[in-house]
């Protein structure tokens, strides 16, 4: 079975003190794995999609690692609009193309103070 | 922006009555999604489709019921309502093909509230 753990489940933050949030998982052969943002009554909005140990992405100042076990998201001086939960998903090799679902961790809930 | 209505945005009902959630996408992707997110569970799958009238069950169908008879409407049905059921619930889509064909995307949810 997929399983996905997310530490710290929360994070408080004073803007400019970078940080990193932990996606651990166990997953029967990795197809991707997914980071996406969520804002309070919003779904989730997706980031990254990291497919192989050592690949990173970028985006403003968000950076997504991947190793075999787990998966950071580095934030580099933070500022108060990056205050959101950050959601970790990990998506399985399947024999068909019929699902492809994700499989979701909990979660870590940033709050950035100016 | 996905493409992706859900309605109703908003619902309360009554233990024991069937309720309707609908999703409608405007891109023609193949494949659909209905997940419920709840706190201490994080996302969970419901259902899913692949196809028009091609539907499987996910981590927590029982309760849910699916159909999927146009390619761009998929409605997720509690034939009849229990308290447990309050949750959030998002329908998503994948492209299935493209540079992000394997990314999930998602609409912004629908609050159901069972009294």
């Amino acid at each position: 079975e997929d399983q996905v753990t997310q530490s710290p489940e929360a994070l408080r933050l004073q803007e400019g003190e970078s940080s990193s949030l932990n996606c651990s998982y166990t997953v029967s052969g990795l197809r991707g794995l997914f980071w996406y943002r969520q804002d309070p009554g919003k779904g989730p909005e997706f980031l990254f999609t990291l497919y192989s140990a050592g690949e990173e992405k970028e985006k403003e100042r968000l950076k997504a690692t991947l190793t075999k076990k787990e998966s950071f998201l580095h934030i580099t001086a933070p500022k108060p609009e990056d205050s959101a939960t950050y959601l970790c998903a990990v998506q399985a090799q399947q024999d068909n193309n019929a699902g492809n679902m994700l499989t979701f961790g909990g979660g870590t809930r940033l709050m950035v103070k100016p | 922006d996905a493409g992706i209505t859900q309605s109703p945005r908003h619902k309360v009902t009554e233990t024991g009555t069937p309720v309707t959630l609908r999703c409608h996408q405007t891109e023609n992707h193949r494949y659909m999604y209905w997940y419920r997110q709840d706190p201490g569970h994080g996302l969970r799958l419901i259902h899913y489709s692949y196809g028009v009238k091609d539907t499987d069950k996910g981590e927590v169908s029982d309760g849910y019921s699916v159909s999927r008879s146009k390619t761009e409407d998929f409605l997720l049905t509690l034939e009849s309502a229990t308290s447990s059921q309050t949750s959030v619930y998002f329908c998503a889509i994948r492209p299935g093909q493209g540079a992000f064909g394997n990314t999930i995307y998602f609409g912004e949810g629908s609050w159901l509230t069972v009294v």
